[in-house]
């Protein structure tokens, strides 16, 4: 079965850079759509946006102008880069297979990883 | 956006007891809506998809109805590993949006 397992820096400095991994095992990458979430702590969850293996890719308006996400079909990942992160980027970050075809779901999603924004 | 209520936020149930979550969308979003279990620490797991879809390996003891606006995640016989917190989610349009969880807690 597929697992997701994301991976990157648990501390970044604000007006910096936040870059995760997402290592998909059990699968390929290939023919699937691939998106990042996140959670900040105690709070609800926010999409920020997907990728598909074709190099569509579409994101969460309220972040759009900072994030990229990209797609590595040779080492099975996936990547998010978030710029200009404050004290309110500080999150769980999730990653999950976003099955898209006559309807939509997340499923199955990687473990998270929190990041922190914190000088 | 489309904006995704949850109501109750928080509920205490005991073992054996009947609990309904509703979720109500902002516009209508037809049957495109899933819902997640989330326990502390833990991922979103995948519950019901497309309003009312089983995910392979979630207990009949769950289920999900509704269309348009207005649906619901009831759970017959509430187990012990079923204390935890669920949210719904849009699929009809991006961005994907979330309603703010329900946690069902032990009474």
């Amino acid at each position: 079965q597929v697992q997701l397992q994301e991976s990157g820096p648990g501390l970044v400095k604000p007006s910096e850079t936040l870059s995760l991994t997402c290592s998909v095992s059990g699968g390929s990458i290939s023919g699937y759509y691939w998106s990042w979430i996140r959670q900040p702590p105690g709070k609800g969850l926010e999409w920020i946006g997907y990728i598909h293996d074709s190099g569509s890719t579409s994101s969460n308006p309220s972040l759009k102008s900072r994030v990229t996400i990209s797609l590595d079909t040779s080492k099975n990942q996936f990547s998010l880069k978030l710029s200009s992160v404050t004290a309110a980027d500080t999150a769980v970050y999730y990653c999950a297979r976003d099955f898209n075809a006559y309807a939509r779901w997340l499923d199955p999603w990687g473990q998270g990883t929190l990041v922190t924004v914190s000088s | 956006d489309i904006q995704m209520t949850q109501s109750p936020s928080s509920l205490s149930a005991s073992v054996g007891d009947r609990v309904t979550i509703t979720c109500r969308a902002s516009q209508s979003i037809s049957i495109y809506l899933n819902w997640y279990q989330q326990k502390p620490g833990k991922a979103p797991n995948l519950l019901i998809y497309t309003a009312s879809s089983l995910q392979g390996g979630v207990p009949s003891r769950f289920s999900g109805s509704g269309s348009g606006t207005d649906f619901t995640l009831t759970i017959n016989s509430l187990q012990p590993e079923d204390f935890a917190t669920y949210f719904c989610q849009q699929s009809y349009r991006t961005p994907l949006t979330f309603g703010g969880g329900t946690k069902v807690e032990i009474k």
